[in-house]
């Protein structure tokens, strides 16, 4: 069966630090994993996936995520945090017909 | 030209009223799906549906009811709303419904039953 685990409900970090948020996956065949994020009163909005090849994956507005089967994890970074960054972040891994199964998700709170 | 709309965007009613939300998607795509957001945010699939069919049907009341009359069109029917029903609803689609598909999001349906 597919899960996925969001470490931290709540990460605030200052406006031009590092934003580091934390996904670890479990999956019983290879994984599609996706980020997502949700401004509010919003829509979700794909940041960026892994389905196969480079396990570094650039996305939009700066976000990358690196793929480590070894560690089960997809966490996504940010060199470095504007307030407009400001929003809840979902990763999410597919299973049958697409079925998208989400973490609990993480609010990112920027300090200016 | 938004890719994937639904109506209303918000939605205020009586307990064991009876309710429909609508989704509409201009991407061309085959396949659409309807998710719960609740109270604390957590997503879960509901429904999905592949070129007018139904192809997953979670573990969801029997009140709840979805409608595709064309592949652009998705629509949830919900009867004698419960209090537990209080949710944002979001309707997505995706090119077909494999696992390496992106879901394209709707703004979402805010549900308060009252």
């Amino acid at each position: 069966a597919q899960s996925v685990t969001q470490l931290g409900s709540h990460v605030s970090v200052s406006e031009g630090a590092l934003v580091l948020l934390r996904c670890n996956y479990s999956s019983s065949v290879p994984p599609y994993l996706f980020w997502y994020v949700q401004y509010p009163n919003q829509g979700l909005q794909l940041l960026l996936k892994y389905t196969t090849g480079a396990t570094l994956v650039k996305g939009i507005n700066g976000f990358e995520a690196e793929f480590k089967k070894s560690e089960t994890s997809f966490h996504l970074t940010k060199p470095s945090a504007h307030m407009s960054d400001a929003a809840e972040y979902f990763c999410a891994v597919t299973y049958q017909g697409g079925k998208l199964i989400f973490g609990q998700g993480t609010e990112l709170s920027v300090k200016p | 030209d938004t890719a994937v709309s639904q109506t209303p965007k918000y939605l205020v009613t009586q307990m064991g009223n009876d309710k429909s939300i609508k989704c509409e998607q201009n991407l061309g795509h085959d396949t659409m799906y309807w998710y719960k957001q609740d109270s604390k945010k957590f997503l879960k699939i509901m429904f999905s549906y592949n070129n007018k069919e139904l192809i997953i049907n979670e573990t969801v009341p029997n009140r709840f009811s979805p409608k595709s009359p064309d592949k652009a069109h998705l629509n949830l029917h919900i009867n004698s709303l419960e209090l537990g029903d209080s949710a944002v609803y979001f309707c997505a689609s995706s090119q077909l419904p494999g696992r390496q598909e992106t879901q394209y999001f709707g703004p979402g349906t805010r549900l308060l039953v009252l």
